[in-house]
Parts: structure tokens; C-alpha cells; sequence
């Protein structure tokens, strides 16, 4: 069975730094392409950053240059490393696994809260 | 970048109902969309991939159709747990985007 399991959210001020974790069981996240998405508080979902099985990433506009994605292989787990926060970016996080053209695998989502 | 346009934003049904969502790329992916349906609290679960593909373990009442810009969901006879939000997703290309979803609010 597949499972993703979120940790590292907390409250941080503005301009502050937080790093994501995302443990997975049942399938390996070096061969696998992850995601991270998030949702604001009574918002709509928004992707935030992709790792392709090869490494490469891309990240959505509003976070480019001040998130990171990464993986450690040996602890099958992704990070999203998040610095220069702003308040915009409070949201519940979630890390999915990408099954070939769909998010079929999600965890249960980490909240950040971003004020001072 | 590709914008989805779901509509309409919200809507009230009733038990038994067949409801349909619609979800407009803003230039063609491929018909790689997906579907996701939220609950308060919960992540998204999938229910519809490459437009019309029902994931596995989904009930067969949930249905995707449409190619090029224009896709639809439909559930038909709408249950107690189907009332959610649902969101698309095209996955054609980066950034992937998520349509503004679609709230299924009980009539």
C-alpha cells in the first residue's frame, strides 16, 4: 500500500525558511515523479513544484527561486525547502506521487503558516 | 501558461441527480486531464485520468469525457458522499494547472 506522509509545517515569519518533508511506503520516490501542491484556506488547489525521475524540476511562478525541491534516496523522501517565505504563502501542503498523467497518490497534507 | 475554466462554481443537486462539470482549457493538453474530488479536510482523491479513464476503485456512476479544449464530468444518480468539491488538472505541460473547482452543495 502506498502512503505519503507529510511533516515540517509550522508556523514561521515572513522572510523566514522552512523545509518540507514527505516520507513514502510502497513506492520509491527516485524512481517515481513527485509533486508538491498546496491550498490556501478556503481556497482552490495550485501546483507548486514537479521532480521527474531523472532529477530535473520545475516550479510554478510564484514560488521560482525561493523553493527547492528534492529527494533523498536513501530515506525515500521528498522535500520542498522554502525560503523568503510571504504571507501568500499559507497553505495546507501536500506531496502526490505522479502515476503517468495523474496525481494518483496523495498525502494527508502539512499546514504553513506564514506571519509574524 | 494553460488556464482551466470550471463551471459552474457552485451547485446544488439532490440525491439521485446527474450532474455535470465542465472544465475548458485555454489551449488543447492532449486530453491530459485529470479529475479530483475534496473533501473538507482531506486531500484530493482521484477519480478520472486522461480525461476519461476511471481510476481504479472509482465508482462507475463518475464518467470523464471530451478532447481538444472541452471536457466534462458527470455523476450520475449522485450519492450522500458524492457531495464535494471537484477540481481538474491538466497535466499536458509545465506549470500544471488546477481549474478553480466546482462545489456540489446538497439542494
Amino acid at each position: 500500500e502506498v502512503q505519503l506522509v507529510e511533516s515540517g509545517g509550522g508556523l514561521v515569519q515572513p522572510g523566514g525558511s522552512l523545509r518540507l518533508s514527505c516520507a513514502a511506503s510502497g513506492l520509491n520516490v527516485s524512481t517515481s515523479w513527485m509533486h508538491w501542491v498546496r491550498q490556501a484556506p478556503g481556497k482552490g488547489l495550485v501546483w507548486v513544484s514537479r521532480i521527474r525521475s531523472d532529477g530535473r524540476t520545475v516550479y510554478a511562478d510564484s514560488v521560482k527561486g525561493r523553493f527547492t525541491i528534492s529527494r533523498d534516496n536513501a530515506k525515500n523522501t521528498l522535500f520542498l525547502q522554502m525560503d523568503s517565505l510571504r504571507d501568500e504563502d499559507t497553505a495546507v501542503y501536500y506531496c502526490a506521487r505522479d502515476g503517468s498523467w495523474r496525481l494518483d497518490h496523495w498525502g494527508q497534507g502539512t499546514l504553513v503558516t506564514v506571519s509574524s | 501558461d494553460i488556464q482551466l475554466t470550471q463551471s459552474p462554481a457552485f451547485l446544488s443537486a439532490s440525491v439521485g441527480d446527474r450532474v455535470t462539470i465542465t472544465c475548458r482549457a485555454s489551449q488543447g493538453i492532449n486530453n491530459y486531464l485529470a479529475w479530483y474530488q475534496q473533501k473538507p479536510g482531506k486531500a484530493p482523491k482521484l477519480l478520472i485520468h486522461t480525461a476519461s479513464t476511471l481510476q481504479s476503485g472509482v465508482p462507475s456512476r463518475f464518467s470523464g469525457r471530451g478532447s481538444g479544449t472541452e471536457f466534462t464530468l458527470t455523476i450520475t444518480s449522485l450519492q450522500p458522499e458524492d457531495f464535494a468539491t471537484y477540481y481538474c488538472q491538466q497535466l499536458n505541460s509545465s506549470p500544471l494547472t488546477f481549474g478553480g473547482g466546482t462545489k456540489v452543495e446538497i439542494e
